[in-house]
Parts: C-alpha cells; structure tokens; sequence
C-alpha cells in the first residue's frame, strides 16, 4: 500500500533539473508532496486530486496520472535551498483522504 | 498563526519508563494525526482524530501505545512501556478539512535505552 517513489537519491548542480516519480499499486483519490530539511518536520508544496491535474509553485509543478496510478514532481533550475527529502502521500478514497500514506522518499542534494 | 505545536523536542528515557508526547494543533483544525518517523520505515501513520475522535488506530503498534484527544487543542501520545526499538522521532500533524495539506509540527526525538 506504501507508494513506490523513484529515483531514490539525486544529486544536482544549481540550475539543473529533476524529476520525482510516486507510484501506486492502488487506485488514488489525492497525492501530496512534501519536502523535509535535515532536523525539520515536513513541509507541504502541494496538493493534486483525482481528474488529472497539473499544479505549479515557482518552480516546482506536479501532474497526476489516475490512469496509471502516478505522480511526478518537477523542479525546474533548482536552487540550493531545494536541498531536502521529497515524499509523496497518496490516499486511496475520497472518504479517506485525510489519511496519507507515505513513500519513502527522494534525497535531494544540489551542489553550487 | 503558532502552527503545530509538540513537546517535547527530545526526550531521553530508560527502557520500561512510560513516555507521553504532546501535541497541539493549529486552532479550527478538525483532523490531527500521529506519525512516527525511522529511516528504516519512513513516515508511518499511527492514529488521526476527526473532532476529537479517534476514527482510525490501525497503526498503533501494540498495546503499549495509547492516544488520546480530551479536547480541540491538545492530544497525548503515551507509550509504557517503552522500548528501544520505539526510538524515533514522532510527529503530529493537523489539517482544517479533506482536501488540504498537512501542517506538521516539529516532533519529538525520542531515545530509549
């Protein structure tokens, strides 16, 4: 039940891009994404429901493919301050979208 | 807005002594949810309330954990005994409805030796 998130570690110079992909073995009402810094809690970035939606934020956007049960966060010309853990939530019904189950994560590392 | 707030930061403790987490969620919130955190397991989610209501406590992991929600703005997580392998870092999180994101507190370090 645990989505499925790939790649699981990058390493980036500033400026270069990169996507992050989630992947359900169950059908998906919602995905979140949120980015966590070392010794922090988690942050939100965004939100994307079921009828396959694209959303963006500066310069992070995301799409969510019901069909095939995926999402991808893009992160376009990465700054140093994108530096952090990546992780998908994902719910599995309308009724239980308050209840997110997590990847396990993509380390993001960028470089000068 | 003082977000979600968790006491304590860290907590230290001997294996068998029973250690209460607290946590205070962001006022209005309607949902608030424990999760625990390790590098092997990741983000686990372990109880949510809906208005102060446990509705799901499927992951609780045993017995010797128990929350509670006495009321809108405070919600306890205790664990006795406690064991080593429940080190980890606890977080509550609370949202106002479906649909909207998570706003996580700062969670607790927890060590047991």
């Amino acid at each position: 039940q645990q989505p499925v998130q790939s790649p699981q570690a990058v390493i980036l110079r500033e400026g270069e891009d990169a996507v992050i992909n989630c992947s359900s073995s169950k059908a998906l009402y919602s995905v979140h994404w949120y980015r966590q810094k070392h010794g922090e809690a988690p942050v939100f970035l965004m939100i994307l429901l079921k009828g396959g939606e694209q959303k963006g934020h500066d310069k992070i956007s995301a799409s969510f493919n019901e069909k095939k049960q995926q999402s991808s966060l893009y992160l376009t010309a990465s700054q140093l301050s994108y530096s952090g853990t990546y992780f998908c939530g994902t719910a599995l019904t309308q009724g239980g979208s308050e209840k997110l189950v997590f990847g396990k994560g993509m380390k993001l590392t960028v470089n000068p | 807005d003082a977000g979600v707030i968790q006491s304590p930061r860290h907590e230290v403790t001997e294996m068998g002594q029973e250690v209460t987490l607290r946590c205070k969620p962001i006022s209005g919130h309607d949902y608030l949810f424990w999760y625990r955190q390790t590098m092997m397991r990741g983000l686990e989610l372990l109880i949510y309330f809906n208005n102060n209501v446990p509705i799901d406590d499927s992951g609780m992991p045993e017995d010797r954990f128990s929350a509670k929600m006495p009321n809108a703005s405070f919600s306890t997580l205790k664990i006795q005994p406690s064991e080593p392998r429940d080190s980890a870092v606890y977080f509550c999180a609370s949202i106002r409805r479906q649909g909207h994101g998570y706003t996580f507190g700062s969670g607790t370090r927890l060590t047991v030796v």
